[in-house]
């Protein structure tokens, strides 16, 4: 199975602050990785797919970026709606497998 | 626009299987693959499998001899079947259509409880 490690954890942010969020994968996934964005009792929805693609309808401000294993999405400026948990997941090969997730909240 | 949605009972007991069945509406189930995926309390998720738009199957390893994923094209529907159920199968389980760019639409997610 490909690992997908994921940090940091739990990450504290001011409005208006960059944000960063990382995943590294234990083997070469070309850009089959995705980010998701999920807050309470809502399902996930999908930011980020081919690693640096924005999905229809998501702000500008998120954006992915890749090199090699190495996998970000980042925040340009934090907003309070940004407030979530968000994971990555590759899809490269099965199982798919995930990151473990952030937890993103208001310093 | 594709819309998924879990139903299921919620309590299941210890060593019975579980039987979810994702509703798909917008989208017929016989293009691109519908999978299965689990989010533990904690956070961690896991990609049970998914069933492709011919009906051919993919499952995770960690799962192989307890799970079956079928379909009812006629309803639209696909379903899970997990058997002899541990508490560690306690989780919110989702369905989701898979398409080459990923898992872009899921299911609102059904919590499913183990406990006698």
């Amino acid at each position: 199975d490909i690992q997908v490690t994921q940090s940091p954890s739990s990450l504290l942010a001011s409005l208006g602050e960059r944000v960063t969020i990382t995943c590294q994968t234990s083997q070469s996934i070309s850009n089959n990785l995705n980010w998701y964005q999920q807050k309470p009792g809502q399902a996930p929805m999908l930011l980020i797919y081919y690693a640096t693609s924005l999905q229809t309808g998501m702000p500008s401000r998120f954006s992915g970026q890749y090199s090699g294993r190495s996998f970000t999405l980042t925040i340009t400026s934090l907003e309070p709606e940004d407030i979530a948990n968000y994971f990555c997941l590759q899809h490269y090969s099965a199982p798919h497998t995930f990151g473990a997730g952030t937890k993103l909240e208001l310093k | 626009e594709v819309q998924l949605q879990e139903s299921g009972p919620g309590l299941v007991k210890p060593s019975q299987s579980l039987s979810l069945t994702c509703s798909v509406t917008g989208y017929s189930i016989t293009s691109n693959y519908w999978g299965w995926i689990r989010k533990f309390p904690g956070n961690k998720m896991e990609w049970m499998g998914y069933i492709s738009y011919s009906g051919s199957t993919s499952y995770n390893p960690s799962l192989k001899s307890r799970i079956s994923i079928t379909r009812d094209t006629s309803k639209n529907q696909f379903f899970l079947q997990l058997n002899s159920v541990t508490t560690e199968d306690t989780a919110t389980y989702y369905c989701a259509r898979y398409r080459t760019s990923g898992y872009g639409a899921w299911g609102q997610g059904v919590m499913v409880t183990v406990s006698s």
